[in-house]
């Protein structure tokens, strides 16, 4: 069975720094491109990052570019989000989602781990 | 960026209604459309890829439609469990973009 597990969220100053993990199982984890979707309260979905097996391509929203990396440990299984320089605006929930690599869906998403970013 | 549109916003129907969501793409988009169920304090769930394929256990009752740059989600007969937000998303470019959602409704 696909599992996805998000962890890392929580309360954080505009301006401060947080570290988004999930841990992926049931699937061989190497093979497919993941990605990070966000959700701000009672708003629509929107692709922050993803990245490719090797993590030799990744791609960013404009809004997140220069604030946030994406990245993958394969053999820990476990995908990232460095989150810096964070805004108010960034406060969303944050899913983890596996993306098929021929048609670029999400076929399988994590709970999600709320970012609430606010003094 | 492709920009997805989504209409209705919202709707009420009744059980075993027919009801049609729709979704335009700002360019062509070939069939790289996917649909989501998305139910409150859930996670979206898969529903429909490259704009007609039924993703594995989804019922029959869901539908897709189109190609270039409009889409048709279909619930044949609404059921109570289908009540929830849709949205569709491309992936013929990046970034992947999302339509705005859909609110289905009882009425």
């Amino acid at each position: 069975e696909v599992q996805l597990v998000e962890s890392g969220g929580g309360l954080v100053q505009p301006g401060g720094s947080l570290r988004l993990s999930c841990a992926a199982s049931g699937f061989t984890f190497s093979i497919y491109y993941m990605a990070w979707v966000r959700q701000a309260p009672g708003k629509g979905l929107e692709r922050v990052a993803n990245i490719k097996q090797n993590e030799n391509e990744k791609g960013y929203v404009d809004s997140v570019k220069g604030r946030f990396t994406i990245s993958r440990d394969n053999a820990k299984n476990s995908l990232y989000l460095q989150m810096n320089s964070l805004r108010a605006e960034d406060t969303a929930v944050y899913y983890c989602a596996r993306e098929t690599s021929y048609y670029g869906y999400f076929d399988y998403w994590g709970q999600g781990t709320l970012v609430t970013v606010s003094s | 960026d492709i920009q997805m549109t989504q209409s209705p916003s919202s709707l009420s129907a009744s059980v075993g209604d027919r009801v049609t969501i729709t979704c335009r793409a700002s360019q062509s988009i070939n069939n790289y459309l996917t649909w989501y169920q998305q139910k409150p304090g859930n996670a979206p769930k898969l529903l429909i890829y490259a704009a007609s394929s039924l993703q594995r256990g989804v019922p029959s009752r869901f539908s897709g439609n189109g190609s270039g740059t409009d889409f048709t989600l279909t619930i044949s007969s609404l059921q109570p469990e289908d009540f929830a937000t849709y949205y569709c998303q491309q992936s013929y470019s990046a970034p992947r973009t999302f339509g705005q959602g859909t609110k289905v409704e009882i009425k």
